[in-house]
C-alpha cells in the first residue's frame, strides 16, 4: 500500500529564508509524486509533479522538489520565502499518473514572518 | 471555465439532520472525486465516479454517507443522519481522464454539525 508522511505539521520561516517542507513516501511500484498548495478558503492547486523523468522538478512560484529514491523522499524547497507563500502544502503519491488512488499526506502549514 | 463549483460554502446543522453537499465539475471532465479534510485524518478520498458511474466508494466512512452523480454536470454527497464527527471540509474535484496533474479542486464546503 502506498503512503505519504509529511514531517512537521507546521513550519515557520522568515521572509527571504529558505523553505524546506519534508515528504517521505512508501510505494511498492515506481511512484508518481505531487505537491499541492492550498491557500485559505480555497481548494488545492497543483504546485509540481514528478512522473519518472528528471529527478529535480521545478514548479510554479519558484518551488522545486527533488525525488530521491534511496531516501524515499520528495522534499519541497524554495530558496527565498515570500509572504504570499503562506499556505498549506500537501504531498501526494499515486501508482503511476493514471492508476490507483492519489494518496495525500497530512499537510504542512507554512507561515512566513515579516 | 468557472472551475469546480461547490455549494454551499458553509453549512451548519444539528446532529441528526440530513445534509446535502453539491458539486458541479468542470465541463467535459469525466472523473469526479469527493474528498474530506479533517485535522486528524488529513485529506481522504471518499468516492470517485467515472462517466457518472461510482467506481470506488471504499473511502465512504459509513452507510450514513451516500453519493450520486445523476448526470455529467452534477453530483451530491449526502449525510443522513449527520453526527458531530462528520464536521470537516468536503472537497469535490474533477479531471479529464484520471491524470492527477489535471485534477482541479473546488473551494470546499465547510460542514459543522452541532
Amino acid at each position: 500500500a502506498q503512503s505519504v508522511t509529511q514531517l512537521g505539521s507546521h513550519v515557520s520561516v522568515s521572509e527571504g529564508a529558505l523553505v524546506l517542507l519534508r515528504c517521505n513516501y512508501s510505494s511498492s511500484v515506481p511512484p508518481y509524486l505531487f505537491w499541492y498548495v492550498q491557500y485559505p478558503n480555497q481548494g488545492l492547486q497543483l504546485l509540481l509533479k514528478y512522473t519518472s523523468a528528471a529527478t529535480l522538478v521545478k514548479g510554479i512560484n519558484g518551488f522545486e522538489a527533488e525525488f530521491k529514491k534511496s531516501e524515499t523522499s520528495f522534499h519541497l524547497t524554495k530558496p527565498s520565502a515570500h509572504m504570499s507563500d503562506a499556505a498549506e502544502y500537501f504531498c501526494a503519491v499515486s501508482e503511476g499518473n493514471q492508476g490507483g488512488k492519489l494518496i495525500f499526506g497530512q499537510g504542512t502549514e507554512l507561515s512566513v514572518k515579516p | 471555465d468557472a472551475g469546480v463549483i461547490q455549494s454551499p460554502r458553509h453549512e451548519v446543522t444539528e446532529m441528526g439532520q440530513e445534509v446535502t453537499l453539491r458539486c458541479k465539475p468542470i465541463s467535459g471532465h469525466d472523473y469526479l472525486f469527493w474528498y474530506r479534510q479533517t485535522m486528524m485524518r488529513g485529506l481522504e478520498l471518499l468516492i470517485y465516479f467515472n462517466n457518472n458511474v461510482p467506481i470506488d466508494d471504499s473511502g465512504m466512512p459509513e452507510d450514513r454517507f451516500s453519493a450520486k452523480m445523476p448526470n455529467a454536470s452534477f453530483s451530491t454527497l449526502k449525510i443522513q443522519p449527520s453526527e458531530p464527527r462528520d464536521s470537516a471540509v468536503y472537497f469535490c474535484a474533477s479531471s479529464l481522464g484520471r491524470r492527477w496533474e489535471k485534477l482541479f479542486f473546488g473551494s470546499g464546503t465547510q460542514l459543522s454539525v452541532l
